[in-house]
């Protein structure tokens, strides 16, 4: 069975730490994984990966994927309280673009 | 920067009436989807809509669900039937090409009561 698993389920930190967050995936014809950030609302994307050991950064943000190891990372430096969110990884699971989902990380950075 | 927009913010029904969820999706996009959340779970896939029609949908999209893009701008997900575990934030998302990142709006919450 496809499936797509976050650990982990939530994480308190205090402002300035380092994160990260693992995401693993069994997924037939894998292609690309992405993260999302859902705060109150909408997911928001973060990444998208498709390539095995080529980091994307965004500010304080950056993320790897490794398709040996069918996972990947997301780290967040310096934390802020305003990266208090949900974080999700996606992986579509075939060509029409459906994604698999894991359950999510939940951050909470104390002031 | 274009967004996905979802009417109503808030629908409360009760159960076994009809619903009908609304979605604008962003203007160039040619692929859009239907998840729900149920409170404390993951996001699911429901439908997929390409080219005016479905191209793939779950398990959970069965004959009380339907979608429709009636005027070339609008994205509705119809519930003919509401039943209690169908309370759920519903998302709707979009995108120009199926290998690109889903963009994804604020939601509908349903509750059924």
């Amino acid at each position: 069975e496809d499936k797509v698993v976050q650990s982990p389920l939530s994480l308190v930190v205090h402002e300035g730490d380092t994160v990260t967050l693992n995401c693993s995936y069994e997924v037939t014809n894998f292609r690309s994984l992405l993260w999302y950030k859902q705060e109150k609302k909408a997911p928001t994307f973060l990444f998208m990966l498709t390539s095995s050991g080529i980091e994307k950064k965004s500010g304080r943000l950056s993320s790897i994927l490794d398709k040996k190891e069918l996972f990947s990372i997301l780290n967040i430096t310096a934390t802020q309280t305003g990266d208090s969110a949900i974080y999700l990884c996606a992986v579509p699971y075939n060509q029409g673009g459906k994604l698999i989902f894991g359950q999510g990380t939940e951050l909470s950075v104390k002031p | 920067e274009p967004e996905v927009t979802q009417t109503p913010s808030h629908q409360v029904t009760q159960m076994g009436q009809e619903v009908i969820l609304r979605c604008v999706p962003i203007s160039n996009h040619l692929y859009f989807y239907w998840y729900r959340q149920i409170l404390g779970q993951k996001v699911e896939f429901l439908v997929s809509f390409y080219n005016n029609e479905i191209s793939e949908k779950s398990e959970i999209f069965d004959d009380q669900f339907s979608v429709e893009r009636p005027d070339g701008s609008n994205f509705t997900l119809k519930i003919r039937s509401t039943k209690l575990e169908d309370s759920a934030m519903y998302f709707c998302a979009s995108t120009w090409e199926s290998n690109q990142p889903q963009h994804f709006g604020d939601g509908t919450r349903l509750s059924i009561l």
